[in-house]
């Protein structure tokens, strides 16, 4: 157990529509990030944020948006979904400065667009 | 795009052999991290090389930072069925983002 929890396990939609997948950290990791796999595919970061603040973006669709709130729990948040977002979204949770730590995942949330 | 190359994509490796798989980064950086993910999980940090030229061992592992900081390898010795999964190395970028490569997938015939 990594100790990061992310909700929900799985997830179904329709295109169009918008979700929310839900992160809780490492209890006193400051850094959260997101990362989107597809099938076959390496990790692909989308965005970080520390301390309640963004301080990297990565590859992020518009569509897509998130933020870390004061508790240092985060969402990500997908609208005007495509199947083509169907993927495993992964947060990870990091302790002190956010360069050079290492990154300890969640079980990933799985997300299917129909 | 990716800032950090791996290569190669897929290992096919017989039960026992050995097997390197590489990293390289566009630019130098100030730590290296390997992490593996077994299928159907999520990835699991293995260790960090932070000097030049480190060289750390993990039983049948073993992984190496090169001199000028900008690549990196993970050789397997005796490879065995657990050694299933994707390795992936990760580097930090403009301070904040972790840069992950696309990951070596390693299957093993027995």
């Amino acid at each position: 157990d990594s100790g990061v929890t992310q909700t929900p396990k799985h997830l179904i939609t329709a295109t169009g529509q918008r979700v929310t997948l839900r992160c809780s950290p490492r209890s006193g990791d400051l850094s959260v990030y997101w990362y989107q796999q597809s099938l076959d595919q390496g990790l692909q970061f989308l965005i970080q944020y520390y301390n309640g603040e963004e301080r990297a973006k990565g590859n992020i669709l518009e569509r897509f948006s998130a933020q870390q709130f004061p508790d240092l729990h985060s969402e990500l948040n997908l609208s005007s979904l495509e199947l083509g977002d169907s993927a495993l979204y992964f947060c990870a949770s990091s302790h002190l400065q956010p360069k050079g730590a290492e990154a300890f995942f969640g079980q990933g949330t799985r997300l299917t667009v129909v | 795009g990716q800032q950090v190359m791996q290569i190669p994509q897929y290992q096919h490796v017989q039960e026992g052999e050995d097997f390197t798989t590489y990293c390289n980064s566009s630019t130098t950086l100030s730590n290296i991290q390997w992490y593996k993910q077994r299928p159907g999980g999520h990835p699991v940090f293995l260790i960090q090389l932070v000097k030049s030229g480190e060289v750390k061992k993990q039983k049948r592992l073993t992984f190496q930072f090169g001199e000028a900081k900008k690549n990196s390898s993970l050789h397997i010795t005796a490879t065995q069925t657990t050694d299933v999964g994707t390795y992936f190395c990760a580097g930090p970028y403009n301070d904040y983002k972790l840069s992950f490569g696309a990951g070596t997938t390693v299957t093993v015939r027995a």
